[in-house]
């Protein structure tokens, strides 16, 4: 399978601490991207960074990205509740296995 | 334009009967991609299409799936004789492909059509 491996598949914070996510991908890519999907909902875009960048801000969210090591990973600052959602790492076709994110208020 | 269309939001058929799906893609986007997604389990990707050209297409769609794009604008995902491990969240998205085939931008997911296989 070409799909990507995240972890943690499962965290649980305190609103305003912060959360991370790991992303293993297998192949190698033009770009990795992050999305978004809250329970029962649609999948929302939050990110995307190139293979030739490392590092990449978006508001509260830091991605980075290790091509030599096939990984990247997605920092949310100051989390909040409504942050609670399931996040996946996406390349090539692929998404990852997800981490589902739970911000206790 | 409002984002990425799908039609029906749910569909409910009996074992055996077939089904199609219609997407409606953001009107710029060239890319269109279907995938399907079961509960607690990431998307697993179906097939993409470039303009009207079908350019990959997922393991995971048998013989039983169809997918097209005519013109290049709206696709249609069919399954005939639907099975209960049918029964899924099948997702439309769009994007915009530049030069070279890179994408600098996001996809653009529609909310699905979830179908329910009795």
């Amino acid at each position: 399978s070409q799909q990507g491996e995240e972890d943690p598949q499962a965290l649980s914070i305190q609103e305003g601490e912060n959360a991370t996510m790991n992303c293993s991908y297998k192949t190698s890519i033009n770009n990795l991207q992050w999305y978004r999907q809250n329970s029962g909902r649609g999948l929302v875009h939050l990110i995307l960074i190139r293979s030739n960048e490392r590092e990449k801000h978006s508001g509260r969210l830091r991605v980075t990205l290790d091509t030599s090591k096939k990984s990247s990973s997605l920092l949310i600052t100051a989390s909040r509740a409504a942050d609670t959602a399931s996040y996946f790492c996406f390349y090539q076709f692929y998404f990852g296995t997800g981490t589902s994110l739970t911000v206790i208020p | 334009d409002t984002g990425v269309s799908q039609d029906p939001r749910h569909k409910i058929t009996k074992r055996g009967q077939n089904v199609t799906f219609r997407c409606d893609p953001i009107s710029e986007h060239n890319r269109l991609y279907w995938y399907r997604q079961t509960l607690g389990q990431g998307p697993e990707f179906l097939t993409y299409f470039q303009n009207e050209a079908q350019l990959e297409k997922s393991r995971l769609l048998s013989d039983r799936f169809s997918a097209e794009r005519p013109k290049g604008s709206f696709s249609t995902l069919e399954i005939q004789r639907t099975e209960q491990g049918d029964s899924a969240m099948y997702l439309c998205a769009s994007s915009l492909s530049v030069t070279g085939g890179l994408e600098f931008y996001g996809y653009t997911f529609g909310s699905g059509t979830r179908l329910t296989v009795v």
